[in-house]
């Protein structure tokens, strides 16, 4: 079974902190990877896609990597602000099948 | 103007009532997808479709229903609304090469 796991569930940091969300997923015959931002009760704003063939990507502050024979990835946030509090989705392109992970909640503090 | 649009927003509707939900994208993109969100059980596929004459349904499609009038317009419809189907619907599209766009998603609630 096709599965998407992210930790962690919760996370909250002072500002200006360094933060890793972990993403792993159980079958690496991957096509792609994306990573999403879901503030409360909002749509899903896409952060970045990696490509089964790439090994990271990067846009500002964020930056995410991909290990597929270890079933990873990583998103990066470098100094972390108040606006960065939101809901981080890691999903998982297989074939035409989109699998998500159940989300990291990220709170920045000021 | 977003890329891909949900209309409406937020709905209240009563139990058995019919309500279509729709949406349209200026991606260009050929694959619409049609999801819900609820709390704890995350982002679950309802239908989705690869082209105009193209429909396919997803994990959980029983008690909805859906349209793809054109490549830019798909719709999803719940014919006799009951509770639980109270949840945020995202529409979403995608083509081959590239990520997922995803609307701004509508509110329902059944009552």
């Amino acid at each position: 079974k096709q599965e998407v796991t992210q930790i962690p569930a919760a996370l909250s940091v002072p500002e200006g902190e360094n933060l890793v969300l972990n993403c792993s997923f159980t079958d690496s015959a991957i096509y792609n990877l994306q990573w999403f931002r879901q503030d409360p009760g909002k749509g899903l704003t896409s952060l970045l896609l990696i490509q089964s063939s790439q090994r990271e990507q990067t846009s500002g502050r964020l930056n995410a990597s991909l290990d597929k024979s270890s079933g990873r990835s990583t998103l990066y946030i470098a100094a972390s602000q108040p606006g960065d509090s939101a809901t981080y989705l890691c999903a998982v392109l297989y074939g035409n099948k989109l699998v998500f992970g159940a989300g990291t909640i990220l709170r920045v503090k000021s | 103007d977003a890329d891909v649009t949900q209309t409406p927003r937020n709905r209240i509707t009563k139990t058995g009532k019919r309500i279509m939900l729709e949406c349209s994208q200026t991606k260009g993109h050929d694959r619409m997808y049609w999801y819900r969100q609820d709390p704890g059980l995350g982002l679950r596929l309802i239908y989705y479709s690869f082209d105009v004459k193209d429909i396919n349904k997803g994990e959980i499609s029983d008690g909805y229903s859906v349209s793809r009038q054109a490549q830019a317009k798909f719709s999803l419809s719940l014919e006799s609304a009951i509770p639980n189907q109270t949840a945020l619907y995202f529409c979403a599209t995608s083509k081959t090469g590239y990520g997922y766009t995803f609307g701004s998603g509508t509110r329902l609630t059944v009552v």
